[in-house]
């Protein structure tokens, strides 16, 4: 069964702090991993497309990395609008257009 | 470009009524996903559909169901509703179906009583 987890489920930063968030996933034939970031009770919105190891995108203050078994979301110098929930989600061949979530890592950065 | 929107933004039922919420793809998508997210959890995938049929399903049971429209918006209909199905019911519009990005609504905030 394909599996996605995310860590820390939690992170609190002080405002210029950077830190990495981590997704992980044991997958047959990935076709894609995406982040998400998520503001409470609001739709995900869409952040990066990575689609092989070694592939990396930049957006502002976040670079996200992919590995053969792991994605890193990095937050360069974060600022308090960062904070939300980042989602990571994979596709895989077997299983079609569906994406499949991790359970969000909610961040938090103070002023 | 119009992004997707989602009606309505609340709705309460209670348990055994049935439901009906609606979106609307984002400007030159043809392909809509369904996912429900319970408080502090990611999405789950529900079903898609494209070309006016379904086109994959997730572990849902036949309660919930669907439509795609010709002008690519689409309807989830849940029958029977539970308590367990209090959740965010996100659409997300993507083209082509199996490749690409899926661009996400606001969400529909359903509450069972």
């Amino acid at each position: 069964e394909d599996q996605v987890t995310q860590s820390p489920e939690a992170l609190r930063l002080q405002e210029g702090e950077s830190s990495s968030l981590n997704c992980s996933y044991t997958v047959s034939g990935l076709r894609g991993l995406f982040w998400y970031r998520q503001d409470p009770g609001k739709g995900p919105e869409f952040l990066f497309t990575l689609y092989s190891a070694g592939e990396e995108k930049e957006k502002e203050r976040l670079k996200a990395t992919l590995t053969k078994k792991e994605s890193f979301l990095h937050i360069t110098a974060p600022k308090p609008e960062d904070s939300a929930t980042y989602l990571c989600a994979v596709r895989v061949e077997t299983s079609g257009s569906r994406l499949t979530f991790g359970e969000g890592t909610q961040l938090t950065v103070n002023p | 470009e119009t992004g997707v929107t989602q009606s309505p933004t609340h709705l309460i039922k209670t348990r055994g009524q049935q439901v009906t919420l609606r979106c609307s793809s984002q400007s030159g998508h043809n392909t809509v996903s369904w996912y429900q997210q319970a408080l502090g959890q990611g999405p789950q995938f529900i079903f898609q559909y494209y070309r006016e049929e379904e086109n994959g399903r997730g572990n849902f049971p036949p309660r919930f169901s669907g439509l795609q429209f010709p002008n690519y918006s689409s309807e989830l209909n849940v029958n029977a509703l539970e308590l367990d199905d209090s959740a965010l019911y996100l659409c997300a519009s993507s083209t082509p179906p199996v490749a690409g990005e899926q661009f996400f609504g606001p969400g529909t905030r359903l509450t069972v009583l």
